[in-house]
């Protein structure tokens, strides 16, 4: 079975840029939607943007002129570079396949912390 | 601001049905985008619990169900359990904002 699995920092300096991959293991990043999802500290899910398996990408309009997706079939991963970071980008990060507009499965989520 | 909306909790004693709401609008259920449940266990990943209105991935068991109806949708959990204490989130995709949303999410109480 399909299993994603997130890594990169978990500490980003304001007005840098946070980086994360998402490891695809058990099947193919083809012919599948895959998508970055946040939740910040004690509060709910926002989803962040996804990418095809061709490499066209949809962003959240929040986040748009913030964020790039990324994809490394070779490799299976996708990436997440979101820019000039403040505390409200801190949040745990998770990678999930989009399956007809539905996320299954995701991984375990990786917290990431934006501070000085 | 969330999209969809749900009642920030729900309680109920073991053996009793609960239900959570998901409100939207005409741009996204209302306008036929199907309706996917999650749970979110403390400190776990949400995992996929109802897909595509009232569909249950392999493993669920029929205690959970779901229904859509205009512009909401719901959630009843049946044959409440201690280890059905979690946060509960809808998710749709909206026309409006190109993109999918998630409801603020529900947490279960059980009493």
């Amino acid at each position: 079975q399909v299993q994603l699995q997130e890594s990169g920092p978990g500490l980003v300096k304001p007005s840098e840029t946070l980086s994360l991959t998402c490891t695809v293991s058990g099947g193919s990043i083809s012919p599948y939607y895959w998508s970055w999802i946040r939740q910040p500290p004690g509060m709910g899910l926002e989803w962040i943007g996804d990418i095809f398996y061709t490499g066209s990408t949809s962003y959240n309009p929040s986040l748009r002129s913030r964020v790039i997706i990324s994809l490394d079939t070779s490799k299976n991963q996708f990436s997440l570079k979101l820019s000039s970071v403040t505390a409200a980008d801190t949040a745990v990060y998770s990678c999930a396949r989009v399956d007809w507009g539905r996320f299954d499965p995701w991984g375990q989520g990786t917290r990431v912390t934006v501070s000085s | 601001q969330s999209v969809l909306t749900q009642p920030p909790s729900v309680s109920g004693a073991p053996g009793q049905r609960v239900t959570i709401s998901c409100t939207g609008s005409s741009s996204n259920i209302g306008a036929g985008y199907d309706v996917h449940w999650y749970r979110q266990l403390p400190g776990t990943a949400p995992k996929l619990l109802i897909h595509s209105n009232n569909n249950r991935p392999s493993g669920v068991p029929d205690r959970f169900s779901g229904s859509k109806s205009g512009t909401s949708a719901s959630l009843a959990i049946t044959g409440l359990q201690a280890e059905d204490e979690a946060d509960y989130y809808c998710q749709s995709y909206d026309s409006s904002l190109s993109g999918y949303v998630f409801g603020p999410g529900t947490k279960v109480t059980v009493l």
